[in-house]
């Protein structure tokens, strides 16, 4: 059974620091790994999807690794921001099923 | 011009009361989902549909009955409501079932007295 987890679950940082937020999963039978973004009572926002075969995705000051033989994906944000408060989300879509397993989530602060 | 949209945004009724939720997507995906995040944040699959077809079925009470009259829409019908149905009730579509773009709805919050 697929375990994702991520680490910290609640991270403070001032504005301007660089931060890297953690995700490992059990299961190495994977289709592909998303980290999402959850702003406070709102739906989820894609960010970034790493396709098994992959290493990395970028996307402005966004980049996300994954090492499938691990078992481990980071989620690295530069400079942040205050805007980039949020809950943080990794996901695994599973090769067989095609279910898209959760992990519990970072929740950022980033202080003005 | 939401791209997933659910009605309604909150709900709260009486335990043993029956309740619906609505979903409908504009994108023209192929796939949608519902999903349930529970007070730890947790957010787990309950149902998706592929085509109008039921195609993952979690182990959800059969309490919960989800419907897909067309492509673009996935309801999600609740028997008989219990106090640990209460919980935050999203939607989502893909425009298939492996591929990129996951897109939520803003969800349900649904809570049971």
């Amino acid at each position: 059974k697929q375990e994702v987890t991520q680490i910290p679950a609640a991270l403070s940082v001032p504005e301007g620091e660089n931060l890297v937020l953690n995700c490992s999963f059990t299961d190495s039978a994977i289709y592909n790994l998303q980290w999402f973004r959850q702003d406070p009572g709102k739906g989820l926002t894609s960010l970034l999807l790493i396709q098994s075969s992959q290493r990395e995705q970028t996307s402005g000051r966004l980049n996300a690794s994954l090492d499938k033989s691990s078992g481990r994906s980071t989620l690295y944000i530069a400079a942040s921001q205050p805007g980039d408060s949020a809950t943080y989300l990794c996901a695994v879509l599973m090769d067989s099923s095609y279910k898209l397993i959760f992990g519990s989530g970072t929740r950022l602060l980033v202080r003005p | 011009d939401t791209a997933v949209s659910q009605t309604p945004k909150y709900l709260v009724t009486q335990m043993g009361n029956d309740k619906s939720i609505k979903c409908e997507q504009n994108l023209g995906h192929d796939t949608m989902y519902w999903y349930k995040q529970d007070s730890k944040k947790f957010l787990k699959i309950m149902f998706s549909y592929n085509n109008k077809e039921l195609i993952i079925n979690e182990t959800v009470p059969n309490r919960f009955s989800p419907k897909s009259p067309d492509k673009a829409h996935l309801n999600l019908h609740i028997n008989s409501l219990e106090l640990g149905d209460s919980a935050v009730y999203f939607c989502a579509s893909s425009p298939t079932l492996t591929s990129y773009g996951y897109t939520f709805g803003s969800g349900t919050r649904l809570t049971v007295v």
